[in-house]
């Protein structure tokens, strides 16, 4: 009874090559977001969905391509891995309300080599 | 300038003391502030959200904000070691979509 569910847990990989990384969460929220937290542990939002809408996309390079087939899925894809894209990316949702704080996914650690 | 900031520490307190961790941030449109505790290797759990000025408590932690000095705080009474872990403070702002993140402040209780 996981209320965000993401998978893998880790995601080792070689540069050039193509993962994704999906999220589910049951708690019955609009909006559903990816952060990224690099080595100094400073969570940057990537994306957000409301609603399977797209309604933030920070600045992020056009191979992180997110996907989002109904309000409670959230999926990663990320094409031509890189070196700089081994971090922690971490899946979270909410109400789209000011009020409504963040729940997040445990996270799946990224490691390309 | 950063939208959410923090003193990275690391803050080494006592056990059985106060702990205070600080955070100031810049869109005075924000609305609504949280207080993440992250344990290494886990991810972050909310601790606290604070809407309006003033204090709120909950249980040995209690949050303080100033939005005319667009300052937030966090009080942790009775410091345990289980306390250790990094602590994010977090705003929702004007664009009520996003939250954003301080960079965190490293907490170490010594016993």
């Amino acid at each position: 009874d996981t209320a965000v569910s993401q998978t893998p847990k880790y995601l080792v990989t070689q540069m050039g090559n193509d993962k994704s990384i999906k999220c589910e969460q049951n708690l019955g929220h609009d909006t559903m977001y990816w952060y990224k937290q690099d080595s100094k542990k400073f969570l940057k939002i990537m994306f957000s969905y409301n609603n399977k809408e797209l309604i933030i996309n920070e600045t992020v390079p056009n191979r992180f391509s997110p996907k989002s087939p109904d309000k409670a899925h959230l999926n990663l894809h990320i094409n031509s891995l890189e070196l700089g894209d081994s971090a922690v990316y971490f899946c979270a949702s909410s109400q789209g309300t000011y009020n409504s704080p963040l729940h997040f996914g445990n996270g799946t650690r990224l490691t390309v080599t | 300038q950063k939208e959410v900031e923090q003193n990275s520490g690391p803050l080494s307190v006592p056990e059985g003391a106060i702990a205070s961790l600080n955070c100031t941030y810049s869109d005075r449109g924000s609305q609504s502030f949280f207080w993440y505790r992250q344990y290494s290797g886990k991810s972050p759990e909310l601790i606290m959200s604070i809407y309006s000025n003033g204090d709120k408590e909950d249980g040995r932690f209690t949050a303080q904000l100033n939005k005319a000095s667009q300052y937030v705080s966090l009080l942790i009474r009775d410091s345990q070691p289980s306390d250790s872990a990094t602590y994010l403070c977090a705003s929702r702002g004007s664009s009520a979509s996003k939250i954003i993140f301080g960079s965190g402040t490293r907490l170490s209780i010594r016993p």
